[in-house]
C-alpha cells in the first residue's frame, strides 16, 4: 500500500463547479504539499501545510491530522485550472513522498 | 529573483552512457533535493543536498549520484544509462530545507535513454 493515496485519479469538472481533491496517508508527516503540474513537466507548489487551513484566492487546502487526511478545494473552477494535482508528504528532512496525482479536466 | 534553473532541457543518450544535470537554486537558497518522474512509478525523492553535503538518499542505485557546490549550484551524475532511466529529472530549491520548507520546482530536464 502506498504511503499517499490520492483520490480521485481522473476529475471531470464544468466551469464553475466546486472541486474536491482527497489526499490520505499512513505515515507520521512533518508537513504536507499540495503541488500543481502543468502539460509539459512544470511544478509549482500550492501549499504547504502542518495543520490547519490554508486558502489562496479559490483554492483552500485543509489538514486533519489526527486523521491523516488532507482535501484541496477549488471553488469557482476554471477551464485554466485543467492540470494535475498533487499531494506529498514530508517525512524525513526535505524528502517527499508523493501521490500518484489527481488528473483535472475543467469544461468551458 | 530568477527562479530554479536546470540545464538542459532536453537530453537524449544510448545506453550505457553516462549524463550530468546542473540545477541552479533560487538565489539564497542552500537546500536541493532531485526528483525523478516516470509514467510507471510517478514522482521519486532521489537525493538532497545542504551545504555541499547529502543530507537525504531515496531508493536509487549506486548508479545515480549527485554533489553540490559553495554556491549551492547541484548536479547530479547517472552512469552507465538504462533505458528506465527515461524520465523527467526535476530539481527544488529550498532555504534551509529540513522539513517544513516550501520547495520551488525547476522545469525539469526530460532525459531519453534510446
Amino acid at each position: 500500500k502506498n504511503e499517499v493515496e490520492q483520490s480521485p485519479q481522473n476529475l471531470t469538472a464544468q466551469e464553475g463547479e466546486f472541486i474536491t481533491i482527497n489526499c490520505s496517508y499512513s505515515v507520521g508527516i512533518s508537513a504536507l504539499h499540495w503541488l500543481q503540474q502543468h502539460p509539459g513537466g512544470g511544478i509549482v507548489s500550492l501549499f504547504m501545510l502542518s495543520s490547519g487551513k490554508k486558502k489562496h484566492g479559490r483554492l483552500i487546502a485543509t489538514i486533519n491530522i489526527q486523521e491523516k487526511h488532507s482535501s484541496l478545494h477549488i471553488t469557482a473552477s476554471h477551464p485554466r485550472d485543467s492540470a494535475v494535482y498533487i499531494c506529498a508528504i514530508e517525512t524525513s528532512g526535505s524528502r517527499l513522498t508523493f501521490g500518484e496525482g489527481t488528473q483535472l479536466t475543467v469544461n468551458p | 529573483k530568477a527562479g530554479v534553473t536546470q540545464t538542459p532541457r532536453y537530453l537524449i543518450k544510448t545506453r550505457g552512457q553516462q549524463v550530468t544535470l546542473s540545477c541552479s537554486p533560487i538565489s539564497g537558497h542552500r537546500s536541493v533535493s532531485w526528483y525523478q518522474q516516470t509514467p510507471g512509478q510517478g514522482l521519486q525523492f532521489l537525493f538532497e543536498y545542504f551545504s555541499e553535503t547529502q543530507r537525504n538518499k531515496g531508493n536509487f542505485p549506486g548508479r545515480f549520484s549527485g554533489r553540490q557546490f559553495s554556491n549551492s549550484r547541484s548536479e547530479m551524475n547517472v552512469s552507465t544509462l538504462e533505458l528506465g532511466d527515461s524520465a523527467l529529472y526535476l530539481c527544488a530549491s529550498s532555504l534551509v530545507g529540513g522539513g517544513n520548507n516550501e520547495q520551488f520546482f525547476g522545469p525539469g530536464t526530460r532525459l531519453t535513454v534510446l
